[in-house]
């Protein structure tokens, strides 16, 4: 069974540029979300999407970051324009259903730096 | 809030040596507690839960973790390090809006 993908794998930009990063879940998973890692600390959720539906973006910075997931399958999170403070891992996961017991499945992360 | 708490940011073990990362909860309700490992430049890697019944879970790799409802605590365990355990380990609750939120990670560092 193929693994989340996430692109690019590392990205580098100014800050005030703008920035998209992908992510292509298990086939089949419903769920989707996009995790924020800065360095020393413990992933923290920014959204999450029920097939192509939002059920929780309160931790999302929404007047610079937005993301979508069209069609229920892949998604994209953007950043514009980029803070210094944005520069971390972002981690995308998938589960097959919404439920409290259900284990998530993470992609490798796209590592941001913001100069 | 519901939350977890690791307090150790680092773990130095010897190879062979039974080794244990420390997590505790602070959870209203039933706690769906998770262990995930994180190596190097590689996303998080799901170990084990507890989600109800016995309080010895079992996961992989010859992970386990020990449920203890009155001190609140959700320790992971492995009787024999190897030096392939050296990685960040994070706890995780999930709150009951399917929401996980982390620890801040413990690093465990296995010595040959």
């Amino acid at each position: 069974e193929a693994g989340v993908a996430q692109s690019p794998r590392y990205k580098i930009i100014e800050k005030r540029q703008s920035v998209a990063f992908w992510c292509n879940p298990i086939s089949g998973h419903a769920t989707l979300y996009w995790y924020q890692q800065i360095l020393g600390q413990g992933p923290k959720l920014l959204i999450q999407f029920q097939n192509n539906g939002v059920v929780d973006d309160s931790q999302l910075p929404k007047d610079r970051f937005s993301a979508e997931r069209l069609k229920g399958v892949d998604s994209t999170l953007k950043i514009q324009p980029a803070k210094l403070e944005d520069s971390a891992v972002y981690l995308c996961a998938s589960s097959p259903i919404r439920d409290r017991g259900n284990e998530q499945f993470f992609g490798p992360g796209t590592r941001l730096t913001v100069l | 809030a519901q939350s977890v708490a690791q307090p150790e940011d680092q773990v130095n073990v010897a190879e062979g040596n039974p080794l244990t990362v420390k997590c505790t909860y602070s959870v209203s309700g039933n706690p769906y507690l998770f262990w995930y490992v994180q190596y190097p430049n590689r996303g998080l890697q799901f170990l084990l839960k507890y989600i109800t019944g016995d309080n010895l879970v079992k996961g992989s790799y010859g992970f386990e973790a020990e449920f203890n409802k009155s001190q609140t605590s959700f320790h992971l365990k492995k009787p024999s390090a190897l030096v392939s355990d050296s990685a960040l380990y994070f706890c995780a609750v999930n709150t009951g809006f399917q929401k996980l939120v982390f620890g801040t990670g413990t690093r465990l560092l296995v010595s040959p």
